[in-house]
């Protein structure tokens, strides 16, 4: 079955350093792969997704994401956060039937 | 373009109560999804539509919970009679296309509260 986990429950980066968010997903197949921000009180909104291609993938805000099959990883990256960037953020497969299996979330709190 | 819009933005019932959740998905989007999220987790399926019909209801109590999109536009999620487990972030999201894991928009959710 598709599984999705997301080793860091909890991280505090200061604000222009650079973040790393992990993300280890289970598929039998070529995965569809997202990374989703969740503000307070907001849906979920697409950072970037992974279909097929180059394995490094650039999204909105600055967010990048690199997929790596050998070690099952799809980890978010950016070079430099900033305070509004203070989120909690799930990773996500695609399913069979086209649904989405998330990880249980990062939550990034950013010190100034 | 307009988004996924969901009402109410939150509620408040006691248990053994009944509440609904409606959602009204982007226009032409075919296939629509709900989720429910619970504090410190990441949401989960319990149901998702394509057009008018029932794609993948295998995560939701139907004991408790139904859902419905007629004419394949709205859709509402009810639960009755609601128990405190209940209580999550009930998000519904749409996309355009068939299967295979493309990109979902989600609505604001609701957040509901069973004391």
């Amino acid at each position: 079955a598709q599984s999705v986990t997301q080793p860091d429950i909890h991280i505090t980066v200061s604000e222009g350093a650079s973040l790393e968010l992990r993300c280890n997903y289970s598929y039998g197949a070529t995965p569809y792969l997202f990374w989703y921000v969740q503000s307070p009180g907001q849906g979920l909104q697409l950072l970037l997704k992974y279909f097929s291609g180059d394995t490094l993938v650039q999204g909105i805000k600055g967010f990048e994401a690199e997929f790596k099959r050998s070690q099952s990883s799809f980890n978010l990256r950016k070079p430099s956060v900033h305070w509004s960037d203070a989120a909690e953020y799930f990773c996500a497969v695609g399913g069979s039937q086209g649904n989405l299996i998330f990880g249980k979330g990062t939550k990034l709190s950013v010190k100034p | 373009e307009a988004g996924v819009a969901q009402s109410p933005r939150y509620k408040i019932i006691e248990k053994r109560q009944s509440v609904a959740f409606w959602c009204n998905p982007i226009s032409g989007h075919a296939t629509l999804y709900w989720y429910q999220q619970i504090l410190g987790q990441g949401p989960k399926l319990l149901i998702q539509f394509q057009n008018n019909g029932v794609v993948d209801d295998s995560q939701l109590p139907k004991d408790r919970f139904s859902a419905e999109r007629l004419k394949g536009v709205d859709s509402t999620l009810k639960i009755q009679p609601a128990k405190l487990e209940d209580s999550a972030v009930y998000l519904c999201a749409s996309t355009t296309v068939q299967g295979g894991g493309y990109e979902q928009y989600f609505g604001p959710g609701t957040r509901l509260t069973v004391t």
